[in-house]
């Protein structure tokens, strides 16, 4: 079945460092590819997303690319803030599924230190 | 934008009791929701699809006795968890979406603790 597999935080960094947080993925096909972000107290949003093979998605200086050769969706961030502080979820939408359904990675808390 | 609720946001109940969560869309119509289970450092399970009028879609291995949903309009869902155990304790999140289309259009409530004792 499909999978979403993400780096285990949490990841702490000082404010205006580099961000990645690794997002690898199972599918059948040529799922859709999505990263969430949970602020405290508040539901998951959807930060970016990419449909297809070398798409970038990219909101709020938050990037990912999708790349099928290494069925990777790394995120990237040039210059994080304290208010980026939050946990992010890499997820997948594939054709074969019904509906809307999503698989989620496990989340990847992230701590942003001025 | 869309905003769901959950309400309660945390639950502490005794074994053997019930147990109801609510999840509303504010301001539109959700013609699907959905019911997601998260455990300590782990993803997102979806448990069970829920349409307005309709019986819900349960994943597999997800009792449906056990975690009740009900649909009963455009803008609330209920999941029930009947006579609730430790190992129900965990975080359950809803989501809505207002059309049937693409999951981006999935909007999530800020989610129910539940610890059972």
């Amino acid at each position: 079945g499909d999978s979403v597999t993400q780096m285990e935080g949490p990841v702490t960094l000082s404010e205006e460092a580099f961000l990645t947080i690794n997002c690898t993925y199972t599918a059948t096909g040529y799922p859709s590819l999505f990263w969430y972000v949970q602020y405290p107290g508040e539901g998951l949003q959807l930060l970016l997303k990419a449909t297809k093979a070398d798409d970038k998605g990219s909101n709020k200086g938050f990037e990912a690319t999708y790349r099928k050769e290494t069925t990777s969706f790394h995120l990237e961030k040039g210059s994080v803030q304290v208010s980026d502080s939050a946990v992010y979820f890499c997820a997948l939408s594939s054709p074969y599924n019904a509906g809307n359904m999503l698989t989620f990675g496990g989340g990847t808390r992230l701590m942003v230190k001025p | 934008g869309a905003v769901v609720s959950q309400h309660p946001s945390r639950v502490i109940c005794k074994s053997g009791t019930s147990v109801k969560i609510e999840c509303r869309s504010l301001d539109f119509q959700a013609t699907t929701m959905f019911w997601y289970r998260q455990f300590p450092k782990q993803s997102l399970m979806l448990m069970a699809t829920s349409n307005e009028g309709s019986k819900a879609t349960y994943e597999q291995g997800v009792e449906k006795d056990k975690f009740l949903i009900n649909h009963a309009s455009l803008t609330l869902s209920t999941l029930t968890v009947t006579s609730a155990h430790p190992e129900d304790s965990s975080f359950y999140i809803c989501s809505a979406s207002p059309v049937v289309s693409g999951p981006e259009t999935q909007y999530f409530g800020p989610g129910t603790r539940l610890l059972v004792l």
